[in-house]
């Protein structure tokens, strides 16, 4: 049971903002929510994560709701390297266990 | 470089074998973990460890056993008992179990024949 809820597959076109959505309606106060994307036969890859406030780092955007049970991942000008499956996870406790859920797979069009 | 380093990339073996997938870091990280990923599937977590001498079972453990008497290994074994082992396994590792980011290997495909 990963808690959170993302669209199966989304489109995009070169080089435009990408917003990927996820919801996490039952996060407690102190989860953090992750962001991880995946290339076909590759390992995942962190991208960002957040608690309360929005962050940005050079790849890309973390925006989280008020209420925190949604955020969005934003991806500022998408490139044909942006196509992957990207994770939204939200971790918490003392238990150290983070569970991926299929995630949505980006498809960027040329 | 610092990283986490699976062996083998690829992996055959005969139905019945038991198989043991090397999961090595020099990240100094405290927390390990194995993920299965089948295809068209998201990540399902096998086993996780916080520290030495120490680990947990994850979602789906059945069929697989774990050792970490380092810090830097946590080798997986994939025994007989598992159904289905045919996958891609996934090591890794972080320094903050629950609120940092993991780094991941590049993977073992195991095909059971």
């Amino acid at each position: 049971d990963a808690k959170t809820t993302q669209p199966n597959s989304m489109e995009s076109n070169e080089e435009e903002p990408v917003h990927l959505p996820c919801n996490h309606s039952t996060i407690s106060g102190t989860d953090y929510i992750h962001w991880y994307r995946q290339l076909p036969s590759q390992g995942p890859e962190y991208v960002i994560h957040g608690l309360t406030s929005n962050v940005n780092n050079r790849m890309a955007s973390l925006a989280i709701a008020e209420d925190r049970k949604s955020s969005t991942l934003i991806l500022h000008r998408a490139t044909l390297r942006d196509a992957a499956v990207y994770y939204c996870i939200r971790s918490g406790g003392s238990n150290y266990k983070l569970t991926f859920g299929k995630g949505t797979l980006l498809t960027v069009n040329p | 470089d610092g990283g986490i380093t699976q062996s083998p990339k690829y992996l055959f073996r005969k139905e019945g074998q038991n198989v043991t997938l090397s999961c090595e870091q020099n990240l100094n990280h405290d927390a390990m973990y194995w993920y299965r990923q089948d295809p068209g599937q998201g990540l399902r977590l096998i086993y996780y460890s916080q520290i030495v001498n120490d680990f947990q079972k994850g979602d789906i453990a059945e069929g697989y056993s774990v050792s970490r008497e380092k810090k830097e290994s946590f080798p997986l074994t994939v025994t007989s008992a598992q159904k289905n082992p045919t996958a891609f396994y996934l090591c890794a590792s972080s320094i903050q179990g629950w609120s940092g980011e993991l780094f991941f290997g590049e993977g073992s495909r195991l095909t059971v024949l």
